[in-house]
């Protein structure tokens, strides 16, 4: 079946940690984003890329840093310099064909500090 | 600057009992609005994508509807399986595909 798959469900950083979050997408998809979920909040952009090897800033990238390298794959890393990385983690691809934008989301990642 | 606002936050409803979830959005050139139903621990699942004022569009007791202010989701005679989470978004031309968000309004259907 062709989906999004994020890895871990679950994970835990300590302090001064960079941790790494896991998208892979096999529907052939051109774009990709990261998003933020906090309770009672809005999904909010981290990052998003268009193609291989390109990748912009959403409207939190603060903290963060992504790759692009190869069509199926664009990781999310939340650096040290993240102080409030608690968030559920929300990775989505997309095509890029004009009247059928929607976006294809993954399961998630809940990020937790220890 | 563009902008979703979705309301009520929080809707509870007798089974049966059918009501209609707000979306408002200010956007610089509209080029779709989409809703979503998000469970609870998962990640939000496609409902509809509306592009004009006027243009309507159904699926089982859910249908969507679009002016050029908001738009909005009807629920008609509920089920406690439509409780969850659903969440409007915009998409702007010019902007790379991305979306901008409303924070959700939560649904609980009780029996």
């Amino acid at each position: 079946d062709g989906g999004i798959t994020q890895s871990p469900k679950y994970l835990f950083r300590k302090e001064g940690q960079n941790v790494t979050l896991s998208c892979e997408q096999n529907l052939n998809h051109d774009a990709m984003y990261w998003y933020r979920q906090d309770p009672g909040q809005g999904l909010r952009l981290i990052y998003y890329s268009q193609i291989v090897n390109d990748f912009q800033k959403g409207d939190i990238a603060e903290g963060y840093s992504v790759s692009r390298e190869k069509k199926e794959s664009f990781p999310l890393t939340v650096t040290s310099a993240q102080k409030n990385p608690t968030a559920f983690y929300l990775c989505a691809s997309s095509t890029r064909r004009t009247g059928d934008e929607k976006l294809f989301f993954g399961s998630g990642t809940q990020l937790s500090v220890l | 600057e563009d902008q979703v606002t979705q309301s009520p936050e929080a809707l509870r409803l007798q089974e049966g009992e059918s009501s209609s979830l707000n979306c408002s959005y200010t956007v610089s050139g509209l080029r779709g609005l989409f809703w979503y139903r998000q469970d609870p621990g998962k990640g939000p699942e496609f409902l509809f994508t509306l592009y004009s004022a006027g243009e309507e569009k159904e699926k089982e007791r859910l249908k969507a509807t679009l002016t050029k202010k908001e738009s909005f989701l009807h629920i008609t005679a509920p089920k406690p399986e439509d409780s969850a989470t659903y969440l409007c978004a915009v998409q702007a031309h010019n902007q790379g595909g991305k979306l901008i968000f409303g924070q959700g309004t939560e649904l609980s259907v009780k029996p």
